[in-house]
Parts: C-alpha cells; structure tokens; sequence
C-alpha cells in the first residue's frame, strides 16, 4: 500500500515563526502536492512538484514556499506564520500526472 | 477556470438507507475526470470512485454508484445500504485530461452523517 506520512498531525506556532511541514512517501512517486483545506472552501492547491528540485505554484501560493531535495520527500515552508495560515495542510503524492493522488494524514496548523 | 460546487453541507442518512450527494461544476473542457474523495473524522482522505468524462456508463464501486450527466455538467454520488463507517466529508473533484500535471479542484465538500 502506498504510504504518505507527514510529520505532524497537530502543530502550534507563534506569528512570525518559520515553520517546515515535511511529508514522506515511499511509493517512489514523481509527483508531490501540498493542499489546504479550509471549512466551505474544500482543498486548494498551494503548490505541487513533478520531479526533484521541480515545482509549481498552485492557486494559493502566496506566504508558502516548498522544497524537494529528495524524491520521498516534499516540505512546505512558511516563512513567517501568519492567523490567516491557521489551516489543515494535506500532502498528496502520484505516480505520475494522470494516476491516483494518495494523501497524508494532514497537519493540523494554529497560528497564535 | 474550472469550479466544483458542492451545494449540500451536510446530509444525513439512516443506516441501511440510500443517500445522494450532489456535486455540479463548470468547465469548457470536454476532456475530464471526476472523483469522489471520502475523509473518515481523523483519517486520512480517500479515493471512492472516479469517472472518465468521455465514457457514457457510469462508475460503480460496490455500495457506491454515480450519475454522471455530462450535459448538465452534474456528478452525484449514491451510496447505498448505509454504513456507520460511511459517515465522512466527501469531496467532489475535478482533473483536466489537459495539461502538464496532475491538479484537482475540488467542492466545498458535504459532510454526511449516519444514524443508526
């Protein structure tokens, strides 16, 4: 089974704070998405990658950045925390453009 | 641009009884797929089913069914024979066949309880 594991399910951070949400996969997937979902806004797309060191803006880029070093691993970086990025982050993952994305558990993410 | 509009919030069911969940969008395109997408309270998101915009017959998964009506631009998901552990968001969503990658938009989703 395809496994997409983030590395925190709850997270509390002070505004102005740098914070790294990492996701991992282990499918050997080329493709890596990161999403946030907001009640009555479903998921919005921040940014995706399709290959390591590749990546793309989403709809909602703004205050986000992403890294991809290495092809297991996906991390979205928020420069200086803002309360409007108090949110639930997914990470996703596919094969390729086409197939099925599988998603992480999501980080729960408070902006204080 | 494409949107997805899931109009009902939230539902509710009996167990054993049949439930649909209504999904409308809006595209130009003619090419397409679209999903149903189950979140458990806590759990991690799901793929329940999908449906390729240029076959006429549609999708079925078990418990899970669709009617895709391509002119109408609707995609709405029947489940049947209720479940507890049915209870869930489900999200809608749409892929372009078109493009470079692999980007889902999706409804605002509806959250659906199940009673016993």
């Amino acid at each position: 089974d395809v496994k997409v594991t983030q590395s925190s399910r709850y997270l509390v951070k002070r505004t102005g704070e740098k914070v790294f949400l990492e996701c991992v996969q282990d499918m050997d997937h080329e493709n890596m998405f990161w999403y946030r979902q907001d009640p009555g806004l479903g998921l919005r797309l921040i940014y995706f990658s399709y290959d390591v060191k590749m990546k793309e803006k989403g709809d909602i880029p703004e205050g986000y950045s992403v890294s991809r070093e290495k092809k297991e691993r996906f991390s979205l970086i928020l420069e200086s925390a803002s309360t409007n990025q108090t949110s639930m982050y997914l990470c996703a993952s596919s094969f390729l453009t086409g197939y099925e994305q599988y998603f992480g558990p999501g980080t729960r993410l408070t902006v204080t | 641009a494409q949107t997805v509009t899931q109009s009902q919030p939230e539902m509710s069911v009996q167990e054993a009884e049949t439930v649909t969940l209504s999904c409308t969008y809006d595209t130009s395109e003619s090419d397409y797929y679209l999903f149903w997408y189950k979140q458990p309270p806590s759990r991690q998101m799901i793929l329940v089913i999908r449906q390729e915009a240029y076959k006429q017959q549609n999708a079925t998964e078990n418990r899970f069914s669709v009617n895709f009506q391509k002119a109408a631009k609707s995609f709405s998901l029947k489940i049947s024979d209720s479940q507890l552990g049915d209870a869930a968001m489900y999200f809608c969503a749409y892929r372009s066949a078109l493009g470079g990658y692999n980007k889902l938009i999706f409804g605002a989703g509806t959250r659906l309880a199940v009673h016993p």
